[in-house]
């Protein structure tokens, strides 16, 4: 069964940093991207970029860009989104996904909700 | 970027009902959009892929259309579990892009 995990919910302060977590099982790793979607508070899908794990290559929405960054370590099957310095609109809902060949995310993990706060 | 429009944000509806949500695109995508399921609470759904087909495990009530800007998702006999929001996605290019979505709620 294809499973994305996520790691738990995280509450911080403006300013600091952290990263979340998607633990993909059941496929091959390596055979799919993963997408990142941010979802704000009573909001829609915004989606903020992908990677590859085989590599790491990514894309990210300009939106995203330089704000975020995403890894991968395919060793451990487990994608990574950070932010070095968090803002209180960083509050969201954050989801991963795997992405498939045929231009869409079949697999979602069940999000990570961050609330930064002071 | 490409910009996807749904409109209407929201609509109600009867259960039994035929349902269709529209979307459209700033530009020619083809045949690259998708259609996801949301929930309260819960992370998004496929229902959808390339306009037209099915995802499985979807229920065939689901239906899409369209290519080019324009595109549709029916619903062909509203049931009480698909009172929802309904996302398009385009996949034609990067970045992706999502629908504002569209509400569908109980008459």
């Amino acid at each position: 069964e294809v499973q994305l995990v996520q790691s738990g919910a995280e509450v911080k302060k403006p300013g600091e940093s952290l990263r979340v977590s998607c633990k993909g099982s059941g496929y091959s790793f390596t055979n799919y991207w993963i997408s990142w979607v941010r979802q704000m508070p009573g909001k829609g899908l915004e989606w903020m970029g992908r990677i590859d794990p085989t590599d790491s290559y990514t894309n990210y929405s300009p939106s995203f860009q330089g704000h975020v960054t995403i890894s991968a370590d395919k060793s451990i099957s487990t994608a990574y989104l950070q932010w070095s310095s968090l803002k209180a609109s960083d509050t969201a809902m954050y989801y991963c996904a795997r992405r498939t060949g045929t231009s869409n995310e079949d697999y979602w993990g069940q999000g990570t909700l961050v609330t930064v706060s002071s | 970027d490409i910009q996807l429009t749904q409109s209407p944000s929201s609509l109600s509806a009867s259960v039994g009902d035929r349902v269709t949500i529209p979307c459209r695109a700033s530009q020619n995508i083809s045949t690259y959009v998708n259609w996801y399921q949301q929930k309260p609470g819960k992370a998004p759904n496929l229902l959808i892929y390339r306009a037209s087909t099915l995802q499985s495990g979807a229920p065939s009530r689901f239906s899409g259309s369209g290519s080019g800007t324009d595109f549709t998702l029916t619903i062909s006999t509203l049931q009480p579990e698909d009172f929802a929001t309904y996302y398009c996605q385009q996949g034609y290019n990067v970045p992706l892009t999502f629908g504002g979505g569209t509400k569908v709620e109980i008459k």
